[in-house]
């Protein structure tokens, strides 16, 4: 079966230092992989999806980068992190050439940053 | 018009009550629609798919009015333990991506 791990679990982060948080799904080959934030009492925003190693779409301009170096990793970076980056991030992977087919959620990230 | 909108929560009921989430997408060419619960500060999970026809998955019951951009969950003989946030999608059309509503809250008491 497939399994998507995340971390770390929480973080808190000064402003202006750097971010990584890590994704990993097994279990499936070519997935599809996202980013989601979930700012405190707000819906969920997709930051950025991935389609194949090395294909990012940026859905939201922002200091966050996000990079996909192995077809089941999928990593979102800051140089310099900002008080409105802390959230709730969730990674989630979906089947890779399925339009349509539902998101599967890591347990996310809750980041503060201070 | 917002891409996914839903019934403005909390939801507040007594167990064994059933009660009724709504949810209006923009979209009109959207082809997927999904209901997700979440739990206080844990990730989404898939509730069910929402099928053209009318779908049931025991206590719970999706629906899909095309023509009315309309999608609903009904829920039946509610428990304690459904007590959480529930999340109307919609897929984002031509896209790999699913837009999420901001959600409702629904809170059983005993």
């Amino acid at each position: 079966s497939q399994t998507i791990h995340q971390w770390p679990a929480t973080l808190v982060q000064p402003v202006g230092s750097p971010l990584s948080l890590e994704c990993t799904v097994e279990g499936t080959s070519n997935p599809n992989l996202y980013w989601y934030r979930q700012a405190a009492g707000r819906g969920l925003q997709l930051l950025f999806y991935s389609v194949g190693i090395g294909q990012i779409s940026s859905e939201v301009p922002q200091n966050l980068s996000a990079s996909r170096p192995q077809d089941r990793q999928f990593i979102l970076s800051s140089k310099k992190l900002l008080l409105s980056d802390s959230g709730f991030y969730l990674c989630a992977w979906s089947v890779g050439q399925g339009q349509g087919s539902p998101l599967h959620f890591g347990n996310g990230t809750r980041l503060t940053v201070t | 018009r917002k891409e996914v909108e839903q019934d403005p929560g909390p939801f507040n009921v007594p167990e064994g009550a059933t009660v009724a989430f709504n949810c209006t997408y923009s979209n009109s060419a959207s082809q997927s629609f999904f209901w997700y619960r979440q739990d206080c500060r844990k990730e989404p999970k898939l509730l069910m798919s929402v099928y053209s026809s009318g779908n049931e998955d025991g206590r719970f019951t999706a629906q899909l009015n095309r023509a009315s951009q309309y999608i609903s969950l009904l829920i039946r003989d509610s428990k304690l333990s459904d007590s959480a946030t529930y999340l109307c999608v919609v897929e984002h059309s031509g896209y790999s991506t699913l837009t999420f509503g901001k959600g409702t809250m629904l809170l059983v008491s005993p």
